[in-house]
């Protein structure tokens, strides 16, 4: 099945710096890439999704990328805000059958200092 | 539209004790998989439910398990709970939309204490 590891697991900045967030995954075939975004106490909200067929997608001051080579994606941040605050979820959809679902990274906890 | 909803929202229950959870999908969503989540353990994957059947399932033991109604709505069931199920049960609900596209919507969870 899938596996994907997620780095860091922390991570700092001052705001208005950016902020990026690694993931990999293990299944060759998966191919739709989304990341959440879960607030303290609050359920994981969908922020961006990629498909395999894509090598980046923008929306404002967020962004992604995906190597399928590597088999990596990355979550891009630009211009934090305390807002962005929250732990962050990448995940991947496997390939059909038993795999059709999504499996998550372990998140990442962004804290955005003013 | 009405977002994904679960009852309850909290629940406190013994060692031993058995618990079911309810699942409310988005109109139209076909499929809800389930999750677990624990500090510093992230989602894990419980079960996925697609047209009343269980298509997918992680690593969890029997005393997990999960049904899906004709209404798409879902339960999950913990039977001799344990200490360590302590922990937020979120659901997601899908539309199986475009190949390879699977955006999950999740609910606001159900926050379980076993004592």
């Amino acid at each position: 099945g899938e596996n994907v590891e997620q780095h860091p697991s922390t991570l700092s900045v001052q705001e208005g710096d950016s902020a990026v967030i690694k993931c990999t995954y293990s299944d060759s075939a998966s191919n739709y890439f989304p990341w959440y975004k879960q607030e303290l106490g609050k359920r994981p909200q969908l922020i961006i999704d990629i498909r395999s067929n894509v090598g980046e997608k923008k929306d404002q001051r967020i962004a992604v990328t995906l190597n399928k080579t590597a088999k990596h994606f990355s979550l891009h941040i630009t211009e934090t805000q305390p807002e962005d605050s929250a732990v962050y979820f990448c995940a991947a959809k496997g390939s059909g059958g038993s795999n059709y679902k999504l499996t998550f990274g372990k998140g990442t906890l962004l804290t955005v200092n003013p | 539209k009405a977002g994904v909803t679960q009852t309850p929202r909290y629940l406190i229950k013994t060692r031993g004790q058995q618990v079911t959870l309810s699942c409310s999908p988005i109109s139209g969503h076909r499929s809800v998989s389930w999750y677990q989540q624990t500090p510093g353990q992230g989602l894990q994957f419980l079960f996925e439910y697609f047209s009343e059947t269980q298509r997918n399932k992680g690593n969890f033991p029997g005393r997990f398990s999960g049904r899906q109604f004709s209404n798409s709505r879902s339960e999950m069931n913990v039977s001799t709970l344990e200490l360590g199920d302590s922990a937020l049960y979120l659901c997601a609900s899908s539309l199986e939309g475009l190949a390879g596209v699977k955006k999950q919507y999740f609910g606001p969870g159900t926050r379980l204490t076993v004592l």
